[in-house]
């Protein structure tokens, strides 16, 4: 089956930086690649997902990029706000997944004001 | 769009008694629905895997016995965690996807913290 692993699993920025997350997955007939952020108690929320026919999607300050051959992805986030402190996972699947995704281990995001 | 609730949001129960968790696509129509499990400061661990009017496909070493899964309508799935025990314990959250939109979008709801004293 498909396996995901993701890191860092902790990432501290100073508001303003960048933040950078990369996942890595097994499966090569995965072909869907969401992002999901987690606030405290909360539902992961979908922020952005690519397909395999793009190797990068922009939506705001968020981007990921897929890298196909090399099996990995990375979410983008630029001009960190506070507000952007969550828990991020990555996950994969489409292809013979039959709509399952399989998760990263998540990333402790915390932006420092 | 792709509103997904859950109820209860939270539920407290003696240990052995039942507990059933609904989960509802509001605004879409979900073929697949998904169950997971996560525990504090961990991964989503998928359950099981509910499609409308069949049985539930269970992950690896998830018991079915004990999480009762049924899946009646396109808009409602249900988990029942019976005879409850204090391990288990945890965060349950549902997805669901499927329907008029991407088949492997998910889109969660916002999950039921079970307490089993």
């Amino acid at each position: 089956g498909e396996n995901v692993e993701q890191h860092p699993s902790t990432l501290s920025v100073q508001e303003g930086d960048s933040a950078v997350i990369k996942c890595t997955y097994s499966d090569s007939a995965s072909n869907y690649f969401p992002w999901y952020k987690q606030e405290l108690g909360k539902r992961p929320q979908l922020i952005i997902d690519i397909r395999s026919n793009v190797g990068e999607k922009k939506d705001q300050r968020i981007a990921v990029t897929l890298n196909k051959t090399a099996k990995h992805f990375s979410l983008h986030i630029t001009e960190t706000q506070p507000e952007d402190s969550a828990v991020y996972f990555c996950a994969a699947g489409g292809g013979t997944s039959y709509g399952k995704l399989t998760f990263g281990q998540g990333t402790i995001l915390t932006v420092h004001p | 769009g792709a509103v997904v609730s859950q109820h209860p949001s939270w539920v407290i129960c003696k240990s052995g008694t039942s507990v059933k968790i609904e989960c509802r696509s509001l605004d879409f129509q979900a073929t697949t629905m998904f169950w997971y499990r996560q525990f504090p400061k961990q991964s989503l661990m998928l359950m099981a895997t509910s499609n409308e009017g069949s049985k539930a496909t269970y992950e690896q070493g998830v018991e079915k016995d004990k999480f009762l899964i049924n899946h009646a309508s396109l808009t409602l799935s249900t988990l029942t965690v019976t005879s409850a025990h204090p391990e288990d314990s945890s965060f349950y959250i549902c997805s669901a996807g499927g329907g008029g939109r991407s088949a492997d979008t998910q889109y969660f709801g916002p999950g039921t913290r079970l307490t089993v004293l």
